[in-house]
Order: C-alpha cells, then structure tokens, then sequence
C-alpha cells in the first residue's frame, strides 16, 4: 500500500491552456473525491466518484472542468481554458465505503500565468 | 448551510506545553468530525475521528473533545514539539457521500 499517488506535483501554464491531473487511489477503495484548496484556506469539495461513476459534482466544478474515473481504478481532472483563479493545489482523496476515513494525496499545485 | 470555523490567528507556544486548538460548527450536529494535520505543500493526513456519541477520544498525545451543546471540537495536543508545527484542520462530513467541509485550519507553531 504506497498510499495516494498524484501526478504531476507541480504545473505551471499559461492562461487558456488545458491542463490534466491524475490521481491514483489506494488499490481497492472504491471511494474517491477531488477537492481545490487556495492559499489560507481549507480544502473545498469538487467532485465524487464511486468506483467509476461520478455521483456528485459542486457548483464549484464549472463547465471548464472534467473528471474522469474510467474502470474505477485512477482519476483524472482536467481543466479547459484554464484561469488565473484556478491557480491553487489540488488534492485527491480516496476511501473505502465501510470507512470514513479519507487518504489524501500530496496534491498537484497548478500556477496559471 | 454547513460550516466550519476554526481560529484563523496562528497559535504560538513553548515546547512541552498543552496546545489547545478550536473548532466550531453550524447547523446540526454531524454524525462525526475528524482532525487532519497538513504540513506546508503537503496534503492533509488523518489524526483523528470523533463521533458525536463520544464526549472524548485519545491517541497517544492527542485528545479530542465532541460537545454537541457547544456545538464544538477542541484538539489538544500535549507535552507539544517543535516537530508538532503545522496546520491543524476540523472537517465534518456532508450529505450521503461523506464528502468533507473543512474549516480554514489553524496554524499552530511550537517554540524550543
């Protein structure tokens, strides 16, 4: 058990540009969720998968934002036409249904220029 | 609607002393809250789970409080150490899918 992996750690991208994150959970929990967290501030739901469908998305996540859970292994979020307000870290976390414990991942800090 | 809140001032403090970190919620009771501690450019990693039937719960040198009335959480970390600096998060779950609501975090630092 590695724990929560993220990829990559750190992107850097100019405004308008498309960005993908991964993340890949701990192997067998069927639980995972993606949260945004700016500077000062706590982490803030975006999205819910279990297994591979997507059951809850915030009013936060807006039409520029995707997530993906094929297989209902690894995850990926991607970002349209990216914004200077998307600047922040974000985080993935994965559980398993009889837990209510959440593993977070290192994060992927995105810096939009 | 549900909220967190949590000291956002940084709380400084001698090694060896008792740190005593706060967190106060709105609307009803959760059915449990739990502590992260995340350190800088880090995610947060899990400390603790308290439910709401529990009045108290320990792990090592951290205690947890859960008291309903108050509608508050206090984090104590005693006989603190410099390696004990981070900021201390209180989320409490929302909706069926128990996704998270985190306070801001409090930002503690432990001083030799």
């Amino acid at each position: 058990d590695t724990g929560v992996s993220q990829n990559p750690r750190h992107k850097i991208t100019k405004r308008g540009q498309n960005v993908t994150f991964r993340c890949d959970p701990i192997s067998e929990h069927n639980r995972l969720y993606w949260y945004r967290q700016t500077l000062g501030q706590g982490p803030e739901f975006l999205t819910y998968f279990q297994n591979e469908a997507q059951l809850e998305k915030s009013r936060l996540l807006s039409d520029r934002f995707s997530a993906e859970r094929p297989k209902g292994s690894f995850s990926t979020l991607e970002i349209q036409r990216t914004e200077q307000g998307d600047s922040a870290m974000y985080l993935c976390a994965s559980s398993y249904s009889l837990e209510e414990t959440q593993y977070f991942g290192p994060g992927t800090r995105l810096l939009v220029l | 609607s549900q909220k967190i809140e949590q000291n956002s001032e940084a709380l400084n403090i001698q090694e060896g002393k008792t740190a005593t970190l706060t967190c106060n919620y709105t609307n009803y009771s959760p059915a449990y809250l739990q502590w992260y501690r995340q350190d800088p450019g880090r995610g947060p990693v899990f400390l603790l789970l308290i439910r709401e039937n529990e009045k108290e719960k320990r792990k090592e040198r951290l205690k947890v409080t859960f008291d309903t009335t108050l509608k508050q959480s206090l984090f104590h970390i005693t006989a603190s150490q410099p390696a004990d600096s981070a900021t201390y998060l209180c989320a409490r779950i929302s909706g069926g899918y128990n996704k998270l609501i985190f306070g801001a975090g409090t930002r503690l630092a432990v001083h030799p």
